[in-house]
């Protein structure tokens, strides 16, 4: 059975500090791990790490795979209030067969900033 | 572009009911995944619809159904509403569906009372 895990579950943090998110995975068929930021509805996109792209940054935010370990952090440095959210990390697997892809979520990593 | 927009967005039913949830992609995209979301769960994989066919379905009940128009448009039902159904429904477009990031719309908030 596919398994993505994220740790910690829950983070307190104050502002301008650094935090390191955790993900690791056991996927049959793995074509990319993708990281999303939960604010309230919709999950949006933050990265996507394949095998061609194990490392991507955008502004304080930074994300690397590990495909030895079956892995990946999430980086946010200099954290502010706006980043509180809950941070989800998916596997996408394909099905060849069908064409189809599917992605496994984490339960998430509820971060929240305090000021 | 328009992103992803789910009809409607909060929904209240009673237990026994149907109901029937409605997703329009992002323009172009013809791959629809649905998701369920609950604080116990998380998010889980529902199914797939890619050219109006069902590609891939998860480990939920035949009381989980759905389709795809020619459109892309997608609309998933639910039948015979149990308490436990109560969940931020979610879809989440791609063009094609292989590697491509999935882009998440709303939500629909349904409560089985």
């Amino acid at each position: 059975e596919d398994k993505v895990v994220q740790s910690p579950l829950s983070l307190v943090v104050h502002e301008g500090d650094t935090v390191t998110l955790n993900c690791s995975y056991e996927v049959t068929n793995f074509r990319s791990l993708l990281w999303y930021k939960q604010e309230k509805k919709a999950p949006t996109f933050l990265f996507m790490l394949t095998s061609s792209g194990i490392e991507k940054k955008s502004g304080r935010l930074s994300s690397i795979l590990d495909k030895k370990e079956l892995s990946s952090i999430l980086n946010i440095t200099a954290t502010q209030t706006g980043d509180s959210a809950i941070y989800l990390c998916a596997v996408g697997k394909a099905y060849s067969g069908a064409g189809s892809y599917q992605l496994t979520f984490g339960k998430g990593t509820k971060l929240s900033v305090i000021p | 572009k328009a992103g992803v927009t789910q009809t409607p967005r909060y929904l209240i039913k009673t237990r026994g009911q149907q109901v029937t949830l409605s997703c329009s992609p992002i323009s172009g995209h013809r791959s629809v995944s649905w998701y369920q979301q609950t604080p116990g769960q998380g998010l889980q994989f529902l199914f797939e619809y890619f050219s109006e066919t069902q590609r891939n379905k998860g480990n939920f009940p035949g009381r989980f159904s759905g389709r795809q128009f020619s459109n892309s448009r997608s609309e998933m039902n639910v039948s015979t509403l149990e308490l436990g159904d109560s969940a931020l429904y979610l879809c989440a477009s791609t063009q094609r569906g292989i590697t491509d990031t999935q882009y998440f719309g709303p939500g629909t908030r349904l409560t089985v009372l």
